[in-house]
């Protein structure tokens, strides 16, 4: 099965940027999505198919893809962001098809 | 605007099968694929399943099938998940999220989730 790995957490301070990796074989041939999570609630979509915003995302928000890693960016960090982000692939030959990253959790100091 | 509104949490001993509903609004229901994630706790996300609510075709994963049923119900707009002979490390939230396909597609919509508890 296709994996996706992700670091275990990200410090920043205010203000500043936040990179996430997500990193899989030949990551850059597919459509990367990104999903963010506050504790208690459920994941909401912030990227999908590597760099697009679904309508209501920030602009702070963006994301690249390329060969073995993923990356979202989070600029000008607010202490809102904190929260467990997630990668997510669609891999036809994998099962499940729908995979998703170990989660980074984006602490902001 | 789109919404998703699960069943609320649950108690089950080991053994026994739970049913969460998610009833969707804001959008037509056949449009868009229903998929089904878990999350144990501190876990990350693991994708169940997908219905084509205007089929009423599953699509489940391995690790879960024979275990899993989803379900929907077209005339209240309304999707179900069952999972059945019940283990303790089934415990975890369930999430019903809507994606435009069955195939690659971000999943767009998510449930507020259902936590489900499995013990003795």
């Amino acid at each position: 099965s296709y994996v996706l790995t992700q670091p275990p957490s990200v410090s920043v301070a205010p203000g500043q940027t936040a990179r996430i990796a997500c990193g899989g074989n030949n990551i850059g041939s597919k459509s990367v999505h990104w999903y963010q999570q506050k504790p208690g609630q459920a994941p909401v979509l912030v990227v999908y198919d590597d760099s697009d915003r679904p309508s209501g995302i920030p602009e702070r928000f963006s994301g690249s893809n390329s060969e073995n890693t993923a990356t979202l960016t989070i600029s000008r960090v607010e202490a809102g962001d904190e929260a467990d982000y997630h990668c997510q692939v669609w891999d036809s030959s994998s099962d499940p098809p729908y995979v998703f990253g170990t989660g980074t959790k984006v602490t902001v100091l | 605007q789109v919404q998703l509104v699960q069943s609320g949490a649950e108690v089950k001993k080991p053994g026994a099968s739970v049913k969460v509903s998610c009833k969707a609004s804001g959008y037509t229901f056949t449009d868009y694929y229903l998929h089904w994630m878990q999350q144990a706790p501190g876990q990350g996300l693991e994708w169940m399943g997908w219905i084509n609510p205007k089929s009423g075709s599953p699509h489940y994963a391995q690790r879960f099938h024979g275990r899993v049923t989803l379900t929907r119900d077209t005339s209240i707009s309304t999707a179900y998940m069952e999972l059945s002979r019940l283990r303790s490390d089934d415990t975890a939230v369930y999430y019903c999220a809507t994606a435009a396909c069955g195939g690659d597609c971000p999943i767009d919509h998510w449930g507020q989730g259902t936590l489900v508890t499995v013990s003795s």
